[in-house]
């Protein structure tokens, strides 16, 4: 199984709403990520969980909450979101931190 | 610091062949090559690991200059299916991809 999963696929959520955003890889990687994509920008890094430990927090704000419940899920807890934090949420895996990198398909999450 | 790619964006017909440069001003441990269609993920093309060695599959290789803190990506005979964005990840022994601005490539036939 080379798939990392995310979901839902697409949300849309009012600036006062809790949501999260759940991603799961069976590949046995020991790294997931979370990145933010703007259209037509790269991938911008929020998290980094190696071993189930969180260990580069980009200075992302606080309404976003990661959660890393076990080696093959990563969750991210959204909550008092602004119409800024609109955009493409990947989640990605990685055997150990550094290696390459494989990416769900994204949730498209819109902010109203 | 973001490395730099170049060019911008490129449009190819079908069978050209194309480099893309991704230059970083610090010193490197990797260098990752990533491809992203429209609407879908970034899909990992190689990584490129410190000592200059020189990367390939089918008609896509990529090298890696250590010394110049460059690498570049070459497409050969390229088909429609290349098309899409170029991105390169630069890794400083940090465990921490930073990501270029990405290449737009555009295959016609």
């Amino acid at each position: 199984d080379t798939e990392v999963t995310q979901t839902p696929k697409h949300l849309v959520m009012g600036m006062t709403n809790k949501k999260s955003l759940k991603c799961e890889q069976h590949m046995g990687h020991r790294a997931m990520y979370w990145y933010k994509q703007k259209a037509k920008k790269p991938p911008e890094l929020m998290f980094v969980y190696s071993y189930e430990k969180l260990s580069i927090n980009e200075s992302v704000p606080s309404r976003f909450s990661p959660e890393c419940p076990n080696s093959s899920l990563l969750n991210l807890h959204l909550h008092a979101l602004q119409p800024e934090d609109s955009a493409l949420y990947l989640c990605a895996s990685s055997y150990d931190p550094g290696a390459e990198q494989y990416f769900g398909p994204g949730t498209r999450l819109t902010v109203t | 610091q973001q490395p730099v790619q170049s060019p911008q964006a490129v449009i190819l017909r079908e069978g050209e062949d194309a480099v893309i440069n991704c230059s970083s001003s610090k010193a490197l441990y990797s260098v990752h090559w990533y491809r992203q269609k429209h609407g879908e993920a970034p899909v990992f093309l190689m990584i490129l690991l410190k000592g200059g060695e020189q990367k390939g599959h089918d008609k896509i290789s990529a090298s890696f200059n250590e010394k110049k803190q460059q690498s570049s990506l070459y497409l050969t005979a390229s088909q429609l299916s290349y098309s899409g964005t170029y991105f390169c990840g630069t890794e400083e022994g940090n465990y921490q991809l930073i990501w270029g601005a990405g290449t737009k490539l555009i295959i016609k036939p």
